[in-house]
């Protein structure tokens, strides 16, 4: 059974930094891993999308990478700003399996002024 | 934006009584899913759809029903609520490319 595990499960870092979220998953048997952004309250957003044959994607100032081999994902975030502040979840999808996802629990971010 | 929609948005209902969740989407994907969230277990796969009255279980199952008549509307029943129910349910689609794509959510509250 695949299981996701991010680490950290929260982390505040002042406005400006450069960070890096993690995502380790224990079946490399994957079709694709997604990370979303969810605010409280809210329903979760796709920011990004790797597939399988792929190494790293990214958006704006958001490049996630994907290694299978070792199991790893992550999620690295440029020039953070307070609007940043989000949970993030990552979720991996295993071939075959109707596209069901695995997700993790989340980092909690928060970026302070 | 995936156009998916759900309603209602908010529900308060009492134990015992049923209660049907609606998800909408405009893009004709093939798959929909329902989920819950809780705090400490995160998201949790209730059941899931593969196409037209083609639905399976997921992981919490249990006093849930679905059904999907219509590409674009999937359905889901809590046959007598519960107040382990209460959740925030949300439903996805998942795009050619196996990505998926959420609805805003329905926060549902069984008194």
């Amino acid at each position: 059974k695949q299981e996701v595990t991010q680490i950290p499960a929260a982390l505040s870092v002042p406005e400006g930094e450069n960070l890096v979220l993690n995502c380790s998953f224990t079946d490399s048997a994957i079709y694709n891993l997604q990370w979303f952004r969810q605010d409280p309250g809210k329903g979760l957003t796709s920011l990004l999308l790797i597939q399988s044959s792929q190494r790293e994607q990214t958006s704006g100032r958001l490049n996630a990478s994907l290694d299978k081999s070792s199991g790893r994902s992550t999620l690295y975030i440029a020039a953070s700003q307070p609007g940043d502040s989000a949970t993030y979840l990552c979720a991996v999808s295993k071939i075959g399996g109707s596209y069901i996802p695995t997700f993790g629990r989340g980092t909690s971010l928060i970026v302070h002024p | 934006d995936a156009g998916i929609t759900q309603s209602p948005r908010h529900k308060v209902t009492e134990t015992g009584t049923p209660v049907t969740l609606r998800c909408h989407q405009t893009e004709n994907h093939r798959y929909m899913y329902w989920y819950r969230q809780d705090p400490g277990h995160g998201l949790r796969l209730i059941h899931y759809s593969y196409g037209v009255k083609d639905t399976d279980k997921g992981e919490v199952s249990d006093g849930y029903s679905v059904s999907r008549s219509k590409t674009e509307d999937f359905l889901l029943t809590l046959e007598s609520a519960t107040s382990s129910q209460t959740s925030v349910y949300f439903c996805a689609i998942s795009d050619l490319k196996g990505g998926q794509y959420f609805g805003p959510g329905t926060r549902l509250t069984v008194t």
